[in-house]
């Protein structure tokens, strides 16, 4: 059974545009949302996390909407650059377990 | 900051050859963690380890998979023997604990079997 389904598979964007990456999850046990991005022969790195007692967060350019009655939540790229082309990922976690459940990630293209 | 170390990035073998991962987490990061990524796809959680002790292997196939992380800092992952379903990247993460547990992936190793 997929926990965390993410979508969509792939994006592309023009420079200057929102990027949008949503993630839906099932167990409402989870309380950690990180968000990961990764670049070709790199690791994944973590851009943005949010917990859910907050509706949205927001650093830079990069924003988290969070959705706990609908069990979603959605990475916003504003302003994006062709230096944001990479794999994203969201992941879920229950605190006490520090197991991240990672989506099958998002490859965004931004075109210059 | 150094940050997570792997070696070797890329790795050729045989199938039923025997293979080994080695990793440097972040100094002074207690937590280490092994993850499979396939093509495509999202990290997946091989074995957890807290200093010396594997807390959690569940997911880890234990007939040909083993790891360890000696005196609580390196670890190695070893697969013997390899098959060709395990061609994938190895990601090698730490943390420092606490809450929230915010991971720092090393760049992996890519393993290919012939």
């Amino acid at each position: 059974q997929q926990q965390v389904k993410q979508s969509p598979q792939s994006l592309i964007v023009q420079k200057g545009g929102i990027s949008i990456i949503n993630c839906a999850y099932e167990n409402t046990a989870f309380d950690y949302f990180p968000w990961y991005q990764q670049f070709p022969g790199k690791g994944p790195a973590l851009l943005i996390a949010i917990r859910p007692d907050v509706s949205e967060k927001k650093e830079g350019r990069f924003t988290i909407s969070f959705n706990k009655s609908a069990k979603q939540f959605s990475l916003h790229i504003m302003d994006s650059q062709p230096g944001d082309s990479a794999t994203y990922f969201c992941a879920v976690a229950r605190g006490g377990t520090y197991k991240y459940i990672f989506g099958t990630g998002t490859r965004l293209k931004v075109l210059a | 900051e150094a940050g997570v170390v792997q070696s070797p990035r890329y790795k050729i073998i045989e199938k039923k050859q025997p293979v080994a991962f080695w990793c440097n987490p972040i100094s002074g990061h207690n937590t280490l963690y092994w993850y499979l990524q396939n093509l495509g796809q999202g990290p997946e959680l091989l074995i957890r380890y807290e200093n010396e002790e594997a807390v959690d292997d569940s997911q880890l196939p234990k007939d040909r998979f083993s790891a360890e992380r000696l005196k609580g800092v390196d670890s190695t992952l070893k697969i013997q023997p390899a098959e060709l379903g395990d061609s994938a990247v190895y990601l090698c993460a730490s943390s420092p604990g606490g809450l929230p547990d915010t991971q720092y992936f090393g760049p992996g190793t890519r393993l290919t079997v012939l």
